[in-house]
């Protein structure tokens, strides 16, 4: 059984227009990650939620929100979508840092090209 | 700023033989996690060493880590052309911070 799913797994669209992308853990994790990964490779951490409340918000433009309406969905919408925001994302949870930072799994990536 | 720094950025060996990757990193660590990455696919979890550890084994995995000189070293040993994939690895800060930052990986090809 799948532990991240993240949907679509592809999504392309033009410039200006607004998307989610849904991410859903069945792992029992109280934690859970967005993360950018851009065409280098480097990925870089966007928000966390532990147990739906908002612990990380890195320096994202306000047009990207999360929203967790439980602790196993964290779902990313995209606002006024930009060029420079095409990338693939991940969801990505963990059990809570508590003394320390867990190992976390990932989602199997949603690549959003903005055309 | 980004955290860890592996070396190579790319790595080509033959199968069979062995693969050393190194990440370094520039603050003190609470643990630092390897992490794989195959090609069109999420982040997969290796092996997680804290910072009282020095040397960790999973199958034909190997983690070193030196606090002194802020690296990390993950061995592969008898690769596989399975093993192809990009190693990342993670800095997780002191007790307190809550996230991992990931260095920008090495390309690790297996020829057969």
């Amino acid at each position: 059984d799948t532990a991240v799913s993240q949907t679509p797994k592809y999504l392309v669209t033009q410039m200006g227009n607004d998307k989610s992308i849904k991410c859903e853990q069945n792992l029992g994790h109280d934690t859970m990650y967005w993360y950018k990964q851009d065409s280098k490779k480097f990925l870089k951490i966007m928000f966390s939620y532990n147990n739906k409340e908002l612990i990380i918000n890195e320096t994202v433009p306000n047009r990207f929100s999360p929203k967790s309406p439980d602790k196993a969905h964290l779902n990313l919408h995209i606002n006024s979508l930009e060029l420079g925001d095409s990338a693939v994302y991940f969801c990505a949870s963990s059990r809570s840092p508590g003394q320390g930072m867990w190992e976390q799994f990932f989602g199997p990536g949603t690549r959003l090209t903005v055309l | 700023s980004q955290q860890g720094e592996e070396d190579p950025q790319a790595l080509s060996i033959q199968e069979g033989e062995n693969a050393t990757m190194n990440c370094s990193y520039k603050t003190s660590i609470n643990n630092l996690q390897w992490y794989r990455q195959n090609s069109g696919r999420g982040l997969v979890h290796l092996i997680l060493i804290r910072s009282n550890e020095r040397e960790k084994h999973s199958g034909r995995l190997r983690v070193t880590l030196d606090t002194s000189k802020k690296s990390s070293s993950l061995l592969i040993t008898a690769s596989r052309a399975a093993d192809t994939a990009s190693y990342f690895c993670a800095t997780a800060p002191p007790q307190g911070a809550q996230k991992l930052v990931f260095g920008q990986g090495t390309r690790l090809t297996i020829n057969p």
